[in-house]
């Protein structure tokens, strides 16, 4: 089943320690992105990759980092997470970032808390 | 930069009735454009697309057509259900800027039985 996998689902943190969001797609698909998700806010992008080795900045990147090593995985770094990182973060793919093939596939979503 | 504005949720419907979310944008060149459904619980998930203008997408009753003279892509369904009760998403994926795709606030829908 083609799918966009995160873990964890949930999760509750203290402020300062690190942690890492994970995603897998199983499609091949060239382009991924992570979003967050706060109320009223709508969707807002905060790293994307073009393809391996390849990322970029979205609109609110300060606080995470990303990596792209492999096509299939692009994990979310929160090295030392604050309050205002506390949101539902969504990983998305799409087969490439052409503006024609640009449909995304979506993960389940995944909770953030940082206390 | 690119934008996207659509209507203020939430909005509360009875079963059968027409539904309209309004969605215009702002962009530079010729983006396509998106609605995106989120259900309770769940991811986004693709309802559907418009690549070019006067194109019309459709799925699952929904409909909207890329007006690029009124740059509005409004979402429309004849005859709304309960199970229709999600988040709506409009969004668009310009063609420049990394094919950033934008989305809107998002307007929650009830519909009641």
């Amino acid at each position: 089943e083609a799918q966009v996998t995160q873990n964890p689902r949930y999760l509750i943190t203290v402020t300062g320690k690190k942690l890492t969001v994970t995603c897998s797609q199983n499609m091949n698909h060239e382009y991924m992105s992570w979003y967050r998700q706060d109320p009223g806010l709508g969707l807002r992008q905060i790293y994307y990759s073009m393809n391996v080795e390849v990322t970029d900045k979205g609109d609110v990147p300060e606080g995470y980092k990303v990596s792209r090593k492999e096509k299939r995985n692009f994990p979310l770094i929160l090295e030392s997470p604050s309050p205002n990182q506390t949101s539902l973060y969504f990983c998305a793919s799409s087969l490439s970032g052409g503006v024609n093939t640009g449909e995304l596939f979506f993960g389940e979503g995944s909770r953030l808390t940082v206390l | 930069g690119n934008s996207v504005t659509q209507m203020e949720g939430p909005v509360t419907l009875s079963e059968e009735a027409f539904l309209t979310i309004n969605c215009t944008y702002t962009a530079t060149g010729y983006p396509s454009l998106f609605w995106y459904v989120q259900y309770p619980g769940e991811g986004l998930q693709l309802l559907l697309k418009a690549t070019k203008a006067d194109d019309k997408g459709s799925n699952k009753g929904f409909e909207a057509t890329y007006r690029k003279e009124t740059t509005s892509f409004h979402l429309e369904k004849g005859s709304v259900q309960v199970s229709d009760s999600a988040v709506y998403f409009c969004a668009l994926r310009g063609n420049t800027g990394g094919f950033k795709t934008i989305f809107g606030a998002g307007t929650r829908l009830f519909v009641k039985a």
